[in-house]
């Protein structure tokens, strides 16, 4: 089935620190791929999703590529702020229903 | 206009016990999808449901957890005899229509002693 992988957290930075956090998938087909984010107490919201393949999803100043070739939609950032602290998820839509990788905690050090 | 409302927020129960989790979609949303985040773990998906009907419940486990969405009120999820592997965070997020374009809850955490 379906089944996204995301780099091991946690992940730690200091501020204005360039962000990178890996997400592949493995699905059938060329499904649309997002990166939601879940601020302490709160539920996870949409951050940026991508449609098909080539296309880059950003929001905020985060930044992702659909890379068909390596299966992956990686997430990237140029400089985070302590504001950015959050558990990431990576995720798919496929077969009607979202899967999701298993979250990536950051924390941005000021 | 408010978000996915769910409640209660955290959750403690006895092992044999049995554990209702509530979601108020957004207003105007009549798809509602339920996921479990246990542990160091991402989101699975449990179970979709429209106002009445149970849609793909794919993810249920087949024994003690069942949900409703009914014409009134908010959907449920309800878990009966719960055990300890259970305690785990409890999303619900809504939808206008069968989409990816799904609104989240705050979340339920279900804790079983």
């Amino acid at each position: 089935g379906d089944s996204v992988t995301q780099m091991e957290g946690p992940v730690t930075l200091s501020e204005e620190a360039f962000l990178t956090i890996n997400c592949t998938y493995t699905a059938t087909g060329y499904p649309s791929l997002f990166w939601y984010v879940q601020y302490p107490g709160e539920g996870l919201q949409l951050l940026l999703k991508a449609t098909k393949a080539d296309d880059k999803g950003s929001n905020k100043g985060f930044e992702a590529t659909y890379r068909k070739e390596t299966t992956s939609f990686h997430l990237e950032k140029g400089s985070v702020q302590v504001s950015d602290s959050a558990v990431y998820f990576c995720a798919l839509w496929g077969a009607q229903k979202l899967v999701f990788g298993q979250g990536t905690r950051l924390t941005i050090n000021p | 206009n408010a978000g996915v409302m769910q409640n209660p927020r955290h959750l403690v129960r006895r092992r044999g016990q049995e554990a209702r989790l509530r979601c108020s979609p957004m207003k105007g949303h009549s798809h509602v999808y339920w996921y479990r985040q246990l542990p160091e773990e991402g989101l699975k998906f449990m179970v979709y449901l429209q106002k009445e009907n149970i849609i793909d419940e794919s993810g249920m486990p087949k024994e003690r957890f069942s949900a409703e969405f009914p014409k009134e009120g908010p959907s449920i999820l309800r878990i009966q005899q719960v055990v300890r592997g259970d305690s785990a965070a409890y999303f619900c997020a809504s939808s206008q229509q069968e989409s990816y374009e799904q609104y989240f809850g705050p979340g339920t955490r279900l804790t079983v002693t």
